[in-house]
C-alpha cells in the first residue's frame, strides 16, 4: 500500500520557525506537494519538490530526500495567520493509476501570539 | 477570474435519493479530480479524470459516479446516498497531470440522513 505519515499537530509562537515534516511510502514517487488549508476553506498549493533539496517561496520552503521517503515543510517567521492545516501528497504511478494523488492526514499548526 | 466553482455547497438529504454535486473549471485544464474530506482522514480521492471521457477510480469510489463529457465539467454523482457519505467534497483541476499544483473548488458539505 501507499502512505504518507505526518504530525497531526504543531504549536509555535509568532514569529518562530516551525517544521513539519512528512515520510511517505510508496511503490513509485513523482514529487511531493504541499498544501495549506485554513478551517472552513479550500486546500491551496504551497510547493512541490521532484528533486532533492530545498525550494524557496518567500517566507516558506520545502525540503526532499528521495532516498529517505522524507520531506519537510518549514514555515520562518511564523504569523498567526499562518495558523492551519498543511497536508503534504504524492502521486501514484503504477501504470493505469497515474493520476491518483494521495494526501497525508494533514498537520494542525496553531500560531500564539 | 480562474476558479472551480461547486454547486451546491451545502445539501441535506435523504438516504436513496440520487444527487449530482457539479464541477466546473474555466481554466482549460486537462486534469480534474473529487476528494471528500472527513475529521481525521484528510482528503480521499474519489475519482480522476486526466482529460476528456478518461476517467478513473482513486481510493475510494465505491458508491459514486463520474462522467467527463467535457473539459470544463466533471459531476459527481451519487445514485443512492447513504449516511457515510456525509462529508466535504472537494473538486480539483490542474493544468498538467495533477500533481504539481491543483487548484480546488470551495466544497460542498453534504449530509445524508
Amino acid at each position: 500500500g501507499q502512505s504518507l505519515e505526518q504530525p497531526s499537530e504543531v504549536t509555535a509562537v509568532e514569529g518562530a520557525i516551525v517544521q513539519i515534516n512528512c515520510t511517505y511510502q510508496t511503490s513509485g514517487f513523482y514529487g511531493l506537494s504541499w498544501y495549506q488549508q485554513h478551517d472552513g476553506g479550500a486546500p491551496t498549493f504551497l510547493s512541490y519538490n521532484a528533486l532533492d533539496g530545498l525550494e524557496e517561496t518567500g517566507r516558506f520552503s520545502s525540503f526532499l530526500s528521495r532516498s529517505d521517503s522524507y520531506g519537510y515543510l518549514l514555515l520562518q517567521e511564523l504569523q498567526m495567520k499562518d495558523s492551519a492545516s498543511y497536508f503534504c501528497a504524492v502521486r501514484a504511478s503504477e501504470k493505469g493509476s497515474q493520476g491518483n494523488l494521495i494526501f497525508g492526514k494533514g498537520t494542525k499548526l496553531s500560531v500564539k501570539p | 477570474e480562474a476558479q472551480v466553482t461547486q454547486n451546491p455547497r451545502y445539501l441535506i438529504t435523504v438516504t436513496g435519493k440520487k444527487l449530482t454535486v457539479t464541477c466546473s473549471q474555466n481554466m482549460n485544464h486537462e486534469y480534474m479530480s473529487w476528494y471528500r474530506q472527513d475529521p481525521g482522514l484528510g482528503l480521499r480521492q474519489i475519482y480522476y479524470s486526466m482529460n476528456v471521457e478518461v476517467t478513473d477510480k482513486g481510493d475510494v469510489p465505491e458508491g459514486y459516479k463520474v462522467s467527463r463529457k467535457e473539459k470544463r465539467n466533471f459531476p459527481l454523482i451519487l445514485e443512492s446516498p447513504s449516511p457515510n457519505q456525509t462529508s466535504l467534497y472537494f473538486c480539483a483541476s490542474s493544468p498538467w497531470d495533477g500533481v504539481y499544483e491543483q487548484y480546488f473548488g470551495p466544497g460542498t458539505r453534504l449530509t445524508v440522513t
